[in-house]
């Protein structure tokens, strides 16, 4: 299986803040790389696909970089609703593994 | 709006069988666009990749659960369902259905998830 790795596990910043998550994969996956919110009690939400396409109705202030091992999730300007948990999962090779997350906090 | 609708029982013993339901509200299922998911969180913990279906009932498992693991889909209801069998207390977690897509150019996604079910396996 494919090993992800997300940098820190957890991050603490305030509203107004620059943010960037960093993930790594344990081999080249190409561009094929996910990022999802998630809030407490509340299923993941797609954010990014395909390392650097934002999901229509997320906000412009989340974008995605990298390609082959490693990538990078950054929140330009954090809002409230930004405070989250956030997973990284690779698509190149079944199963699709899924980084151990990172948790924004206040 | 897509739905994934889950439904089944939050308390399982071990050594007995888990059984999911997700009841897709919108009629995307039989589409050959998409595949099916099954995702798994235990408590305080990373996502782990259960398995997937198609429409038409082509599976793969996580090799690390394959032994235990059974999808199917009932296309006449929208349905997709999952049994783990020989639960143990490792099998506690949050277990979510989810569609997924795949990308032309290579790779896929999951873009609608289903609300979560808290099994826990307990005596």
């Amino acid at each position: 299986d494919i090993q992800m790795t997300q940098s820190p596990s957890s991050l603490s910043a305030s509203v107004g803040d620059r943010v960037t998550i960093t993930c790594r994969a344990s081999q080249s996956i190409s561009s094929y790389l996910n990022w999802y919110q998630q809030k407490p009690g509340k299923a993941p939400k797609l954010l990014i696909y395909g390392a650097s396409n934002l999901q229509s109705g997320v906000p412009a202030r989340f974008s995605g970089s990298g390609s082959g091992t490693g990538f990078t999730l950054t929140i330009s300007s954090l809002q409230p609703e930004d405070f989250a948990n956030y997973h990284c999962q690779q698509s190149h090779s079944l199963p699709f593994t899924f980084g151990q997350g990172t948790k924004l906090e206040i | 709006q897509m739905q994934l609708q889950q439904s089944g029982p939050g308390l399982v013993k071990p050594s007995e069988t888990l059984s999911l339901t997700c009841t897709v509200s919108v009629g995307s299922f039989s589409s050959q666009t998409y595949y099916w998911g099954w995702i798994r969180q235990p408590p305080g913990r990373g996502l782990e990749w259960i398995g997937n279906i198609s429409y038409s009932g082509s599976t793969y498992y996580n090799p690390s659960l394959k032994s235990r693991v059974t999808m199917s889909v009932d296309t006449s209801k929208n349905q997709l369902s999952l049994k783990m069998s020989s639960v143990t207390v490792a099998d506690t977690a949050v277990y979510y259905c989810a569609r997924g897509v795949a990308v032309r150019s290579g790779g896929a996604f999951s873009d609608f998830w289903g609300h979560g079910t808290m099994v826990t396996v307990s005596s």
